[in-house]
C-alpha cells in the first residue's frame, strides 16, 4: 500500500530555513508527480507546490514563491521541501501527498509540523 | 486563480438526515473538481473526482453532481461517522491547485 511519511519539521525562528523530507514506498515513485499541501492549525487546507515526476516541472503558490523549493530524488524514493526566509504565516502542518485517478491528490503522509516562532 | 466558496460554512444535522453541501467556483473549472473529507486529527480522504465519481472504498452514500461552477456533495443518510469537515478543490487550468475554505457538518 501506499505510504508517505514525513519528516524535519519543527521549531524555527522567522526568517530561518527548515527541509522536509517525504520517503514514499508502495508504488513507483519516479512515475508520479507530488505536492505538498499545508494546513495552518484550525484552518482549511492550502496547495504548496508541485513536481512533476521526473523533477522537470516545478510549480508554487504565490504565497511561497521565491522563499520554498521543491526537488526529489527518484533513487531514494524521496520529496523534498526546502523552505527559506520563513514567516509566522508558515506555521502549519505540511503533508506530501501523491495523485491518482489523473491528477487528484488521493494520498497523504501524516504531516509534520512547522512552528515559526521567536 | 479559481476561487472555490463553500457554503454552508457550517451545517448541523442529525444520524440519519441528508445532507446536501455546495460548492461553487468563481469561473468555470468543467467537472474536474474533487471533494475531500477531513476528520479531526487525520489527513484528507479523497471521496469524489470529476465531480461525480466515487474514489475506491467510498460508500455509495456519498454522491457528487454538478459542472461549470456549481457543484453539490449529497451524503443520502448520515452515519455517526459521517460528521467531519468536506473540502472540495479543483484541478482546472492549475496552477494554482485551490481548495474551497470547508463545510464543517456536525452534529444536531
Amino acid at each position: 500500500q501506499v505510504l508517505l511519511v514525513e519528516s524535519g519539521g519543527g521549531v524555527v525562528q522567522p526568517g530561518g530555513s527548515l527541509r522536509l523530507s517525504c520517503a514514499a514506498s508502495g508504488f513507483t515513485f519516479s512515475s508520479y508527480g507530488m505536492h505538498w499541501v499545508r494546513q495552518a492549525p484550525g484552518k482549511g487546507l492550502e496547495w504548496v507546490t508541485f513536481i512533476e515526476y521526473d523533477g522537470s516541472n516545478k510549480y508554487y503558490a504565490d504565497s511561497v514563491k521565491g522563499r520554498f523549493t521543491i526537488s526529489r530524488d527518484n533513487s531514494k524514493n524521496t520529496l523534498y521541501l526546502q523552505m527559506n526566509s520563513l514567516r509566522a504565516e508558515d506555521t502549519a502542518l505540511f503533508y506530501c501527498a501523491s495523485p491518482a485517478y489523473g491528477d487528484y491528490i488521493n494520498y497523504w503522509g501524516q504531516g509534520t509540523l512547522v512552528t515559526v516562532s521567536s | 486563480e479559481i476561487v472555490l466558496t463553500q457554503s454552508p460554512a457550517t451545517l448541523s444535522l442529525s444520524p440519519g438526515e441528508r445532507a446536501t453541501l455546495s460548492c461553487r467556483a468563481s469561473q468555470s473549472v468543467s467537472r474536474y473538481l474533487a471533494w475531500y473529507q477531513q476528520k479531526p486529527g487525520q489527513a484528507p480522504r479523497l471521496l469524489i473526482y470529476d465531480a461525480s465519481n466515487r474514489a475506491t472504498g467510498i460508500p455509495a452514500r456519498f454522491s457528487g453532481s454538478g459542472s461549470g461552477t456549481d457543484f453539490t456533495l449529497t451524503i443520502s443518510s448520515l452515519e455517526p461517522e459521517d460528521f467531519a469537515v468536506y473540502y472540495c478543490q479543483h484541478l482546472s487550468n492549475w496552477p494554482p491547485l485551490t481548495f474551497g475554505q470547508g463545510t464543517r457538518l456536525e452534529i444536531k
